[in-house]
């Protein structure tokens, strides 16, 4: 697998709490994505990073803030859990070039009471 | 707007036997377009990609894919099932930066 941690593997919180999830990647890429997989609808781009402190919406960004301080950690942000966020998150990395393949880590399930 | 679609959520094979996965897509432009696969509590796993070149690609576990432009497809191909190519698969184009995933055929290999 690429060098790529997610943390943590398995949360559950309660609706309205706010909630971090942290990627953190050792290939030195320039792209950091944060996904989210649920039933029927395949992944999901939340949001997106191209560089340090660059980054940009997908298609399901209401309700998650993302930062990128270092190359390395890009942070996923809940400010206020819903249920409806209850999912599985992964992180996904890429390289420089528009043919670069995504490597994904091993997922974050996300649990909102 | 760009999208992917995998027509069919499940396809059963037997072990030994040709398998096809299914894939469409429609986006701008050329884009670079991708094939993974999902064990359990797993993330995706890259199989293969299409840049330019021959319609015909190879990648990781003996699986290749065939790349159609006038029909804009581009699907997986095995010529001989394992019952440990059971999983879930993933379509995936990149016109940009971003990737557009298709919502995935669960593949089922029967001994």
């Amino acid at each position: 697998d690429a060098g790529i941690t997610q943390s943590p593997r398995h949360k559950v919180t309660e609706t309205g709490t706010p909630v971090t999830l942290r990627c953190h990647q050792t290939e030195n890429h320039r792209y950091m994505y944060w996904y989210r997989q649920d039933p029927g609808h395949g992944l999901r781009l939340i949001h997106y990073s191209y560089g340090v402190k660059d980054t940009d919406k997908g298609e399901v960004s209401d309700g998650y803030s993302v930062s990128r301080s270092k190359t390395e950690d890009f942070l996923l942000t809940l400010e206020s859990a819903t249920s409806s966020q209850t999912s599985v998150y992964f992180c996904a990395i890429s390289g420089g070039t528009d043919n670069s393949p995504l490597h994904f880590g091993n997922g974050t399930r996300l649990t909102v009471t | 707007a760009q999208s992917v679609a995998q027509p069919e959520d499940q396809v059963n094979v037997a072990e030994g036997n040709p398998l096809t996965v299914k894939c469409t897509y429609s986006v701008s432009g050329n884009p670079y377009l991708f094939w993974y696969v999902q064990y359990p509590n797993r993330g995706l796993q890259f199989l293969l990609k299409y840049i330019t070149g021959d319609n015909l690609v190879k990648g990781s576990y003996g699986f290749e894919a065939e790349f159609n432009k006038s029909q804009t497809s581009f699907h997986l191909k095995k010529p001989s099932a394992l019952v440990s190519d059971s999983a879930l698969y993933f379509c995936a184009v990149r016109p940009s930066g971003k990737f557009y995933f298709g919502s995935g055929t669960k593949l089922n290999v029967k001994p």
